[in-house]
C-alpha cells in the first residue's frame, strides 16, 4: 500500500485532456514539493514535473502539475500515443523521513 | 551530460549478500545528493535509501533498515548499495538516482538504467 494514492488507470483519445491525482497527507505533500515521473515501457522513469509544476527543459508544456492542500494533480493536453506510459508522483515525508512515492497510473490512449 | 550507471545485479540466495555500485559522470558529484530507489516486477517504485551531498546523512525505507547500508566514495564517482539477508521481496530492479541539490528531500532529475537482482532459494 503507497503512502501517496494515484488511480491504477486512467485513458483519453489522442488531442483530448487528462488529469492524474495524487493523494497524499500533511507530512508529505503537504509540507514539500511533489515531482512526477513517467515511464515508458522497459524503460528507467523520468523527471516530467519537479517542485509542483516546473518542467525540465525538453518536456513539452503539454505537461503541467499543480497541487493545493495534500493533494497534486499531472495534466496531460494534446494527448498523442507516445504519452502511454506509467505515471508517479512522489515527494519527501518528514514524518518518515524517506521518500514516498504513489502507486503509478498506466495511461492508455485509446 | 549525466550518466549513471549500475552494476552487481545478478542471481543470489536467500540470506545472501550483494553489493551495487552506481558510477556517476557529467556532474560534481560530491555535491548532490544520491538515491537508491527499486522496483519489483510488474511493480510500482519503491524508495530505498538516500545518502545526502552534505555530510554523512542516510536514510533507509523501513524494509531495508538494518540489512542495507548506502555509501558514497567521492573521490571515485561512485554510489554503493551494500545488501545483505537478502529476501525473495527484495528481488527488483535497482535504480541509482541524483538529486536536484545537495539535500536529502531534492527531487530525483536522473536516473540510471536499473540493475535486476533477483533473490531465490
Amino acid at each position: 500500500q503507497s503512502v501517496l494514492t494515484q488511480p491504477p488507470s486512467a485513458s483519453g483519445t489522442p488531442g483530448q485532456r487528462v488529469t492524474i491525482s495524487c493523494s497524499g497527507s500533511s507530512s508529505n505533500i503537504g509540507i514539500n514539493t511533489v515531482n512526477w515521473y513517467q515511464q515508458l515501457p522497459g524503460t528507467a522513469p523520468k523527471l516530467l514535473i519537479y517542485s509542483v509544476n516546473q518542467r525540465p527543459s525538453g518536456v513539452p508544456d503539454r505537461f503541467s502539475g499543480s497541487k493545493s492542500g495534500t493533494s497534486a494533480s499531472l495534466a496531460i493536453s494534446g494527448l498523442q500515443s507516445e504519452d502511454e506510459a506509467d505515471y508517479y508522483c512522489a515527494a519527501w515525508d518528514d514524518s518518515l523521513n524517506g521518500r514516498v512515492f504513489g502507486g503509478g497510473t498506466k495511461l492508455t490512449v485509446l | 551530460e549525466v550518466q549513471l550507471m549500475e552494476s552487481g545485479g545478478g542471481l543470489v540466495q536467500t540470506g545472501g549478500s550483494l553489493r551495487l555500485s552506481c558510477a556517476a559522470s557529467g556532474f560534481i558529484f560530491s555535491r548532490y545528493a544520491m538515491t537508491w530507489v527499486r522496483q519489483a516486477p510488474g511493480k510500482g517504485l519503491e524508495w530505498v535509501s538516500t545518502f545526502g551531498g552534505n555530510g554523512d546523512i542516510t536514510y533507509y525505507a523501513d524494509s531495508v533498515k538494518g540489512r542495507f547500508t548506502i555509501s558514497r566514495d567521492n573521490s571515485k564517482n561512485t554510489l554503493y548499495l551494500q545488501m545483505n539477508t537478502l529476501r525473495a521481496e527484495d528481488t527488483a530492479v535497482y535504480y541509482c538516482a541524483k538529486g536536484l541539490s545537495k539535500y536529502s528531500s531534492s527531487s530525483i532529475d536522473y536516473w540510471g538504467q536499473g540493475t535486476l537482482v533477483t533473490v531465490s532459494s
